[in-house]
């Protein structure tokens, strides 16, 4: 059974750096076809898709927050971190790490319960 | 402004099949496979349908999906209260290289 769960700080400063861990279990991001992707949804707007980290630790991000974003895996702990640098409180919102199913398949197929991330002074 | 349009809103007396849009471009829908979320208040998104008419385990089917072209629906049929919540659709994008979502559409059964 495939399991996430995101954890981080609830309460960030404007300028500072975002931190959130996807812990996982029931698979391994070292075996092939598979990736992590983290997603976010800010208050009263829609899902929005953010980074993608594979396998082989090719990474993928949303064009508009790229210069900002990092995604990096630790196959040994089974996690997968996430960086957003120089928040500002349009970053704030639920954050999600969701399990990306690459064969027979290609969707997010199990998720975190999410973690909310306010960004306030 | 989201890349995926989906109407805002769908509604429905209990029974009724109620049927939601989401369309996109050949970089996305018309070139990969489209996906269909269910997300409830606090809750985690849940995944309905794959490949645009999948449906994973455990997901009644009363939910269906197709795909036609640079378009995907989702229909809902037998509608229960249970079914309230938002619905997004999701695709790759060639052009963007990531995944891109609709704006979701808010189902109410009334």
């Amino acid at each position: 059974q495939i399991t996430l769960k995101e954890s981080g700080p609830q309460l960030v400063k404007p300028t500072q750096t975002l931190t959130l861990t996807c812990t996982f279990s029931g698979f391994s991001l070292s075996n092939n076809e598979v990736g992590v992707g983290w997603i976010r949804q800010s208050p009263g707007k829609a899902l929005e898709w953010l980074a993608l980290i594979y396998w082989d630790d090719d990474t993928r991000y949303t064009p508009s927050l790229r210069s900002r974003l990092t995604v990096t895996k630790d196959t040994s702990t089974n996690q997968v971190v996430l960086k957003l640098t120089n928040v500002d409180p349009v970053d704030t919102g639920t954050y999600y790490c969701a399990h990306l199913m690459m064969v027979t398949a290609f969707a997010f197929d199990v998720w975190g319960q999410g973690t909310m991330v306010t960004v306030s002074s | 402004q989201s890349v995926l349009t989906q109407p805002p809103s769908a509604s429905g007396t209990p029974g009724q099949r109620v049927t939601i849009s989401c369309s996109g471009r050949h970089s996305n829908i018309g070139n990969n496979v489209v996906s269909w979320y269910q997300h409830l208040p606090g809750a985690a998104p849940k995944l309905l349908i794959f490949n645009q008419d999948q449906r994973p385990s455990g997901v009644p089917d009363r939910f269906s999906g197709s795909k036609s072209g640079t378009s995907a629906s989702l229909a809902i049929s037998g509608l229960q209260s249970e079914d309230e919540a938002d619905y997004y659709c999701a695709s790759w994008d060639d052009s963007l290289n990531g995944w891109v979502f609709g704006g979701g559409t808010k189902v109410t059964v009334l």
